[in-house]
């Protein structure tokens, strides 16, 4: 069974300054995918980045961007330059075949 | 840009009555999905559907629960006979494939609150 633990459920950041989140994951399959959604408090799911495992080049997505290191299976997402609208709670998820597992979440509140 | 709808945006329903949850995946994906979030606590996969059937479901997904693709476009989820423990967000997700390359899309949710 594949387990996704967000350690942190609560994190706070002042504004413009940098936060990571961190994720790891448990997994005995060598090719899959992570992903980190962000869910504001209108409750969407809002797709930030993605990964797949078995590039080594660490995904990129503007003011977002991920350390994923595999053999420790970890996934943290490092937020630049944090914004107001970054307040959100913060999913890690595995997904391997057509099914997510998501971890429990991490509550972010960027501190004007 | 394409969108996953879902209607309607809050159902409050009396327990022990069925409830339909309804959802529009994005036109040319192939692969949806049902996800359930009771309040403060992770978003949990229920089941994915492709070609007419289901694919995966997990074990909340039980009997009381059902998927159907009526017309071509709608993807329900049908609750038979709701319990107060289904209080919860539910969420439609939709791909093209099941590849990272084309990744889940999300509705905006459905509150579903059981009275």
């Amino acid at each position: 069974a594949q387990t996704v633990t967000q350690s942190q459920p609560e994190m706070s950041v002042q504004e413009a300054e940098t936060v990571t989140l961190s994720c790891t994951y448990d997994t005995s399959e060598s090719n899959y995918y992570l992903f980190w959604y962000k869910q504001p408090p209108s409750r969407q799911m809002i797709l930030v980045i993605r990964q797949e495992a078995y590039k080594q080049q660490n995904a990129t997505e503007n003011r977002f961007s991920v350390n994923f290191q595999k053999a420790a299976k970890s996934f943290s997402l490092k937020i630049s330059d944090s914004q107001l609208g970054d307040t959100a709670m913060y999913f890690c998820a595995f997904m391997k075949g057509n099914q997510f597992y998501f971890g429990t979440g991490t509550s972010l509140t960027v501190i004007p | 840009e394409p969108e996953v709808t879902q209607t309607p945006s809050h159902q409050v329903t009396q327990m022990g009555q069925e409830v339909i949850l309804r959802c529009v995946p994005i036109s040319n994906h192939l692969y949806f999905y049902w996800y359930r979030q009771i309040l403060g606590q992770k978003v949990e996969f229920l089941v994915s559907f492709y070609n007419n059937e289901i694919s995966e479901k997990s074990e909340i997904f039980d009997d009381q629960f059902s998927v159907e693709r009526p017309d071509g476009s709608n993807f329900t989820l049908k609750i038979r006979s709701t319990k107060l423990e289904d209080s919860a967000m539910y969420f439609c997700a939709s791909s093209r494939t099941i590849t990272s390359n084309q990744p889940q899309h999300f509705g905006d949710g459905t509150r579903l609150s059981i009275l």
